[in-house]
């Protein structure tokens, strides 16, 4: 069964600095997708950014990176000149590809408080 | 991408009784999961819905418990039955259809029980 990991429970970032969230996950197989969601206290969880697990190239959004290495099953987060918008729980998950029946795996979150 | 309307956003219940959660989905949708959420914590799968069968359930989670209802492709429903104060957590319905698509998700509803 596939599990993620965040071993980061909280993490706290000043204004307009940079910070990064890590994540790991395991699985057996090759193809997948994995998500990194923000959940702010509307508990409205949004989509940041996804990755497919067949392409190297690391995913962007703006101001939202990954950093992909699927050798070491590992998917962090870089958000770059944080903004007071910014401060949520953060959750990585994943998805297989086989079906479009699977259900999306989420880890246990990390909630990123942004310093005025 | 899919937009999905959850409600109640939030009830405050009677140990005992049971809530419904509706979930509408502005697009047919192959798949429907239910999540669960409790305080500080992530989201924990109750079940997958498919339309025209019978939910699939997690383990530790029945159906005489959180029956299920997924009468066409863009609607499902979530019973909470003879709720008792452990049931207090957010519910969040989340669709899904394509190949590794991302999950969207409704806003929530955030039951207690007292």
């Amino acid at each position: 069964a596939q599990t993620v990991t965040q071993s980061q429970p909280e993490m706290s970032v000043q204004e307009a600095e940079t910070v990064t969230l890590s994540c790991t996950y395991d699985t057996s197989e090759s193809d997948y997708y994995l998500f990194w969601y923000k959940q702010p206290p509307s508990r409205q969880m949004i989509l940041v950014i996804r990755q497919e697990a067949y392409k190297q190239q690391n995913a962007t959004e703006n101001r939202f990176s990954v950093n992909f290495q699927k050798a070491a099953k590992s998917f962090s987060l870089k958000i770059s000149d944080s903004q007071l918008g910014d401060a949520a729980m953060y959750f990585c998950a994943y998805r297989s590809s086989k079906t479009s029946y699977d259900k999306v795996i989420f880890g246990p979150g990390t909630s990123l408080s942004v310093i005025p | 991408s899919a937009v999905i309307s959850q409600k109640p956003s939030r009830d405050i219940c009677q140990r005992g009784t049971s809530l419904t959660i509706q979930c509408q989905v502005d697009s047919q949708v192959t798949m429907m999961f239910w999540y669960r959420q409790q305080p500080g914590q992530s989201l924990t799968l109750i079940a997958t819905a498919n339309q025209g069968s019978e939910a699939t359930y997690e383990s530790g989670f029945v159906i005489d418990k959180f029956p299920i209802s997924r009468p066409n492709l863009t609607f499902s429903t979530l019973t909470v039955s003879n709720m008792s104060p452990e049931d207090s957590s957010i519910y969040l319905c989340s669709a899904g259809g394509w190949v590794g698509t991302e999950a969207f998700f409704g806003q929530g509803t955030r039951l207690t029980v007292v």
